[in-house]
């Protein structure tokens, strides 16, 4: 499975876009790049995937690079219970050959700020 | 669905006593992920089962730790015999394989403190 670069910590002003980028130059043509985030004391809480396409849902968006080589997440107005660690992962969703493994970096620690 | 069901939420035990954790996965998913967390190593993939059979225990620490997957509702961590170094949180999640909505749903997670 590609690994996955993120800085360790960002601070951000609530109010304000948050971007944390994400880095997967090993990526290859199945693996699709998913985003979790995890408040303190709670598991993992998916946010979006994408394989290509930029993405958007009700919590964040996804731009991917057209050579898929990194990605930023948005969150688009952080408020203080965005502070959070996410999590950047790659993921095959192909079924052979230990497909659909998903492992855990170390994430990066948002920090939203009033 | 509720979800991800983990138990207990919480477990002391002493050192040398057999643990054993539960999960419920969400009702259809066929992949299940056992995670160990703690704040030195992180969330690490300990095992993860597709269709109730293990894919890859290359994460289980040591011939301690044994998960099983009887059916498809059901999945068990035991750790045989516990010792400190155990201590930490222990997640269950689960996800389906295909399809668009794959993304993995986590239990509340089960601290296991062993002293």
């Amino acid at each position: 499975d590609a690994k996955t670069t993120q800085p360790t910590s960002m601070d951000c002003a609530e109010g304000r876009a948050a971007n944390l980028p994400c880095n997967h130059s090993t990526i290859s043509g199945n693996e699709y790049v998913y985003w979790y985030r995890q408040i303190h004391s709670q598991g993992p809480q998916y946010i979006i995937h994408g394989l290509k396409n930029n993405e958007t849902n009700e919590m964040a968006s996804l731009i991917i690079t057209e050579d898929r080589k990194s990605s930023t997440l948005i969150l688009p107005h952080a408020t203080l219970r965005d502070t959070a660690v996410y999590y950047c992962i790659v993921r095959s969703k192909r079924i052979y050959n230990q497909g659909g493994k998903l492992i855990f970096g170390q994430g990066t620690e948002l920090s939203v700020k009033p | 669905d509720a979800g991800v069901i983990q138990s207990p939420r919480h477990e002391v035990t002493e050192m040398g006593q057999e643990v054993t954790l539960r999960c419920k996965p969400i009702s259809g998913h066929d992949y299940l992920f056992w995670y160990r967390q703690t704040m030195m190593r992180g969330l690490e993939l300990l095992i993860y089962f597709n269709n109730n059979v293990p894919i890859d225990d290359s994460g289980m620490p040591e011939d301690r730790f044994s998960a099983k997957m009887p059916n498809a509702s059901f999945s068990t961590l035991k750790i045989q015999p516990s010792e400190p170094r155990d201590s930490a949180v222990y997640f269950c999640a689960s996800s389906r394989g295909q399809g668009q909505n794959t993304e993995a749903f986590f239990g509340q997670g089960t601290r296991l403190t062993v002293v």
